[in-house]
């Protein structure tokens, strides 16, 4: 059975400040991971994917996550925050590449961010 | 751009009503996903369908039913609503095993069960 672990639902930071999401992943077999992106009453967007190779990902809007097999850890990460990087975020594990089969899509609590002035 | 759209945004229903969800994508997708979100449990998955007329349970399963009569179309049903169904309800579609094909979700249907 695969789970996600998201630590701190809430994290706020300064405009300008480095962005830090922590999520941890339980996985019997290789992980695909995922961190997905939800603005207020919007759906989610995928943010970047973790699948096979270099295990720093880059995804949109200039966040990036590594993927570190050694400490079960898939961090989400921004140098600088802006403003509209405010909303939830969402990390998510699924034993299967694009994660939309059998294998299906098992997220984490989510966090949140906030962005201040 | 793909689209996936559910009929209602906000849906308010009483105790012991039925309930239909309606979720329609537009790109031919084979999968596609009926997730619930609260606060502090993040999604969890309530049905999958694989296929027209193929169903799969997801985590937490009871008390819905789900309906695939066509492609596009994947619906959510709550045969006798209760209050503890008071959720987000989000769907979602994507292509089988493929490494470039996220995930793709609609904007989610509130609904309020009193």
């Amino acid at each position: 059975a695969q789970s996600v672990t998201q630590l701190g639902s809430h994290v706020s930071v300064s405009e300008g400040a480095l962005v830090l999401l922590r999520c941890n992943y339980s996985s019997s077999v290789p992980p695909y991971l995922f961190w997905y992106v939800q603005y207020p009453n919007q759906g989610l967007q995928l943010l970047l994917k973790y699948t096979t190779g270099a295990t720093l990902v880059k995804g949109i809007n200039g966040f990036e996550a590594e993927f570190k097999k050694s400490e079960t850890s898939f961090h989400l990460t921004k140098p600088s925050a802006h403003m509209s990087d405010a909303a939830e975020y969402f990390c998510a594990v699924s034993d299967l590449p694009g994660g939309t089969s059998y294998g299906k899509l098992t997220f984490g609590q989510g966090t949140i961010l906030t962005v201040h002035p | 751009d793909v689209k996936v759209t559910q009929s209602s945004r906000y849906l308010v229903k009483r105790t012991g009503e039925k309930v239909f969800l309606e979720c329609v994508q537009d790109m031919d997708h084979e999968n596609m996903f009926w997730y619930r979100q609260d606060p502090g449990l993040g999604l969890r998955l309530i049905y999958f369908s694989y296929d027209v007329k193929m169903k799969e349970k997801g985590d937490i399963p009871e008390g819905y039913s789900v309906s695939r009569e066509k492609k596009e179309r994947f619906s959510l049903i709550l045969e006798s609503a209760s209050t503890n169904q008071t959720s987000m309800y989000l769907c979602a579609s994507g292509l089988p095993t493929s490494i470039n094909s996220p995930l793709h979700f609609g904007n989610g249907t509130r609904l309020t069960v009193t």
